[in-house]
């Protein structure tokens, strides 16, 4: 069983809508990830939090707001989408620190936008 | 920057055979990490086996085993008595530590798509 948890499994969205996909982790975890990935191809890499700051950007659009309100919650807010943007969002987490790293993912979140 | 190259787009095995799946890499890195992770149709990604570059042992975990040739950049997978469940693709995948070890990067392949036929 994934220990890192994803909420909602599925959303549809407007283009003019404001939604949020959230996500946890009770591991003990100081680095959380957002990745997008599009049908028949691998995870792409969005943004990196680590120790609740945000680490790394990967030039992702504005409309794509990231949240990290402690060390167990990762938050996208999602405003103004595009068709395009309709995907599947995982979450993972990993341990800081020098040894024995591994990123664990959870099951996603799709996203439709209408 | 590291590729992750998996040159099989598609395989299929019988059930109960092995089956290698293939990936290679590039890096000017000499401290990472090398995955392999299993998606089945439900999305989830799931971790299937993890080798650390500094190991020369390869990794083995029940029935998936990896042959790591470090000089060669390559990294393969063998999944033996394969089952119905091992259906899925399947994504090598690069590991870098950044910051000074508070995160980590992960570069995948294109995925290679494994078909277990009854």
């Amino acid at each position: 069983d994934t220990e890192v948890t994803q909420t909602p499994k599925h959303l549809v969205m407007g283009m003019t809508n404001k939604k949020s996909l959230k996500c946890e982790q009770h591991m003990g975890h100081r680095a959380m990830y957002w990745y997008k990935q599009k049908a028949k191809k691998p995870p792409e890499l969005m943004f990196v939090y680590s120790y609740e700051k945000l680490s790394i950007n990967e030039s992702v659009p504005s409309r794509f707001s990231p949240e990290c309100p402690n060390s167990s919650l990762l938050n996208l807010h999602l405003h103004a989408l595009q068709p395009e943007d309709s995907a599947l969002y995982l979450c993972a987490s990993s341990r800081t620190g020098q040894t024995g790293n591994t990123i664990y993912f959870g099951e996603g979140s799709w996203l439709t936008v209408v | 920057a590291q590729t992750v190259t998996q040159s099989q787009p598609e395989m299929s095995v019988q059930e109960a055979e092995t089956v290698t799946l293939s990936c290679t890499y590039d890096t000017s890195e000499n401290n990472y990490y090398l995955f392999w992770y299993k998606q089945p149709p439900s999305r989830q990604m799931i971790l299937v086996i993890r080798q650390e570059a500094y190991k020369q042992q390869n990794a083995t975990e029940n029935r998936f085993s990896v042959n790591f040739q470090k000089a060669a950049k390559s990294f393969s997978l063998k999944i033996s008595d394969s089952q119905l469940g091992d259906t899925a693709m399947y994504f090598c995948a690069f590991m870098k530590q950044l910051g000074g070890g508070s995160n980590y990067k992960l570069t995948f392949g294109k995925g290679t798509l494994l078909t277990v036929n009854p």
